[in-house]
């Protein structure tokens, strides 16, 4: 299974962009990457999936560069309430499983 | 879409007992569940995978005598912690995936679980 770094923490103001890279250097053919979002005493909430390229959805963009050994999660304008973790994963397709690794503390201040 | 919930929200047992978590994909057929297990200020640890119908598969030094775990149907995967322990108090997260779309997982809100 696909290994993936990530800062362990990172602080923002309100209304930054903020950028959160994830290496995963041994991702395979059949990977897609995935970010969810987690806040304290709740499940993890789905944010954005790739497989290459770049993906943009309502709250969040993925740049994932040619070789997908690294994606780049990218929040517009950041509030207070997306001060959260956030975990890279990277997973087989047809159902395999997940490992989450240690994601990312986002810190926003006003 | 892809609701998924879970039974209780928090439980307090005392030692020794047996306490059941129910796992439910609300609006979707949840082909496998996934159930994961985490302690404070530590990520997700994944427990077992399960398939409707089948025995559930163990990740190495999860003891599959001491936690149950019932895929029966494709909405309700159940996870019983027998003869709990204050070490098994914990966060439990339960997931499940879709059918056609199993690339991606699709989280409970979680069980807070506190043995006394």
């Amino acid at each position: 299974l696909a290994k993936t770094t990530q800062p362990i923490s990172m602080d923002s103001y309100e209304g930054q962009e903020v950028n959160i890279t994830c290496s995963h250097n041994n991702i395979a053919t059949n990977d897609y990457i995935t970010w969810y979002q987690q806040f304290p005493s709740q499940g993890p909430r789905f944010i954005i999936q790739g497989y290459k390229t770049k993906v943009t959805n309502e709250v969040a963009s993925l740049f994932i560069p040619a070789d997908r050994k690294s994606s780049t999660l990218s929040l517009p304008r950041v509030s207070l309430s997306d001060t959260a973790v956030y975990y890279c994963l990277v997973g087989l397709l047809q159902g395999g499983k997940l490992i989450f690794g240690q994601g990312t503390e986002l810190s926003v201040k006003p | 879409g892809a609701v998924v919930s879970q039974h209780p929200s928090r439980v307090i047992c005392k030692s020794g007992t047996s306490v059941k978590i129910e796992c439910r994909s609300l609006d979707f057929q949840a082909t496998t569940m996934f159930w994961y297990r985490q302690f404070p200020k530590q990520s997700l640890m994944l427990m077992a995978t399960s398939n409707e119908g089948s025995k559930a598969t163990y990740e190495q030094g999860v003891e599959k005598d001491k936690f149950l775990i019932n895929h029966a149907s494709l909405t309700l995967s159940t996870l019983t912690v027998t003869s709990a322990h204050p070490e098994d108090s914990s966060f439990y997260i339960c997931s499940g995936t879709r059918q056609g779309f199993q690339e991606t997982q699709y989280f409970g809100p979680g069980t807070r679980l506190l043995v006394l």
